[in-house]
């Protein structure tokens, strides 16, 4: 089967950092994403890893290690405009560029 | 460009009754997506498109046919509504060159309620 594990719900105070982690199983693995939702508004694109390592776009970096089925999404200088769903999901071939997402993160910044 | 555009925004529909969710896209793109997401929940593939004329199963296809008849538009039907057919239901589409072709491209969404 195929599933993907991220915390149900993370807050956090303005001005923190906060990483919010995803681990999967999947029967096929060429990348994992992240994406954002507002509101249940049309999901966001944030990052993409397809290699091991950090990839840094802003604020926003995430993380991926392929032999340990992990990665993360870090979130740093949080504003209250970053309470949001965060939804991780892997890309489990090359050719038809399909997704499986995770259950999502409801991030919630306090003043 | 408008980018993913989907008709309608709300529907109610009686169980039993049918209709079909359009998705339009202008940006070129070769794949399309059709999910459809339930509260607390991530996004589900229902139907997919790598092209013109072709169509493939995700994993919640029962219930649900679609069609792409042109590159731009990407249709979903629902011949026999279900209250368990009361969702979210997002487009999305991707290019398959270039900068970001991993990215996905969503629409607004379409709220389905099946009474």
């Amino acid at each position: 089967g195929q599933s993907l594990e991220q915390p149900s719900e993370v807050t956090a105070v303005e001005g923190a950092i906060v990483q919010i982690n995803c681990t999967y199983q999947t029967s096929g693995f060429y990348g994992l994403s992240w994406y954002q939702q507002h509101d249940g508004g049309a999901p966001t694109f944030l990052s993409y890893n397809a290699l091991d390592g950090l990839e840094e776009t802003g604020r926003f970096s995430s993380f991926l290690s392929r032999s340990d089925s992990y990665g993360y999404l870090l979130l740093q200088e949080l504003q209250m405009k970053d309470s949001a769903s965060y939804f991780c999901a892997v890309r489990p071939s090359s050719n038809t560029g399909k997704l499986i997402f995770g259950q999502g993160t409801t991030l919630q910044v306090k003043p | 460009n408008a980018g993913v555009t989907q008709t309608p925004k709300f529907r109610v529909l009686k169980t039993g009754q049918s209709m079909t969710l359009l998705c339009a896209q202008d940006m070129n793109h070769e794949y399309m997506y059709w999910y459809r997401q339930d509260p607390g929940m991530g996004l589900r593939l229902i139907h997919y498109s790598v092209g013109e004329g072709t169509t493939a199963k995700g994993e919640v296809p029962d219930g649900y046919n679609v069609s792409r008849l042109k590159k731009q538009n990407f249709l979903l039907g629902l011949e026999s509504a279900a209250p368990s057919q009361t969702s979210v239901y997002f487009c999305a589409s991707r290019g398959t060159s270039g900068y970001r072709s991993y990215e996905q491209y969503f629409g607004p969404g379409t709220r389905l309620t099946v009474t």
